[in-house]
């Protein structure tokens, strides 16, 4: 089964900074989701890729996908205190597969104004 | 963006009661949705395949006895938590993907139903 790996596990920032999250797959990505989720709510889309080499923005954040799909990044230029939350990369198994989805553990991040 | 909405959004109740959640697409039709569960401090999990008008298709370790599936309609999957012991306590968060959707690979989120059994 395919496991996500990211990092870090938790990240505390100041209002302003920069900031990379990371996430690693022991298997090829046919489809990779970042999703972000304050505890206890559900999960709001950011973006998703599929194409190696793939780059997308919204807003602030920025994810790519690596040309091997095997591991994306997102960051957040200016992070903002409405930034924090818990950001999950999710994976679908294989092409075609794109509801069933594994998730990384997680990575909570916190904004201080 | 499309809607998913989930009904309860939280619910308390006596151990060995069941427990119905409704998972329902708002503004598009959905032929396939997904149940996932997340423990405290955990990420979600995912533990079956609602399909309309078919069986529901079960993650390994999922009990299909336990945590019943029915998907009636192209906007509503219902997940029903039978014979609730404390262990079944966790967050249920659906998701559906649009049939019609220019995007088909987006999955959209419910906000999730707290399960707290005593």
């Amino acid at each position: 089964s395919q496991e996500l790996e990211q990092s870090p596990q938790s990240l505390i920032v100041q209002e302003g900074k920069n900031l990379t999250i990371n996430c690693t797959s022991s298997k090829t990505l046919y489809g990779l989701y970042w999703y972000k989720q304050k505890y206890g709510e559900g999960l709001i889309f950011l973006m998703m890729l599929q194409k190696g080499g793939e780059e997308k923005s919204h807003e602030k954040i920025t994810a790519k996908l690596d040309e091997k799909k095997q591991q994306s990044s997102l960051h957040i230029t200016a992070s903002q205190p409405s930034h924090a939350g818990i950001y999950l990369c999710g994976a679908a198994p294989r092409l075609g597969s794109y509801g069933k989805l594994t998730f990384g553990q997680g990575t909570i991040l916190t904004v201080h104004p | 963006g499309a809607v998913v909405s989930q009904h309860p959004s939280w619910v308390i109740c006596k151990s060995g009661t069941s427990v119905k959640i409704e998972c329902r697409s708002l503004d598009f039709q959905a032929t396939t949705m997904f149940w996932y569960r997340q423990f405290p401090k955990q990420s979600l999990m995912l533990m079956a395949t609602s399909n309309e008008g078919s069986k529901a298709t079960y993650e390994q370790g999922v009990e299909k006895d336990k945590f019943l599936i029915n998907h009636a309609s192209l906007t509503l999957s219902t997940l029903t938590v039978t014979s609730a012991h404390p262990e079944d306590s966790s967050f249920y968060i659906c998701s559906a993907r649009d049939d019609g959707g220019t995007d088909q690979e987006t999955q959209y989120f419910g906000p999730g139903t707290r399960l707290l059994v005593l």
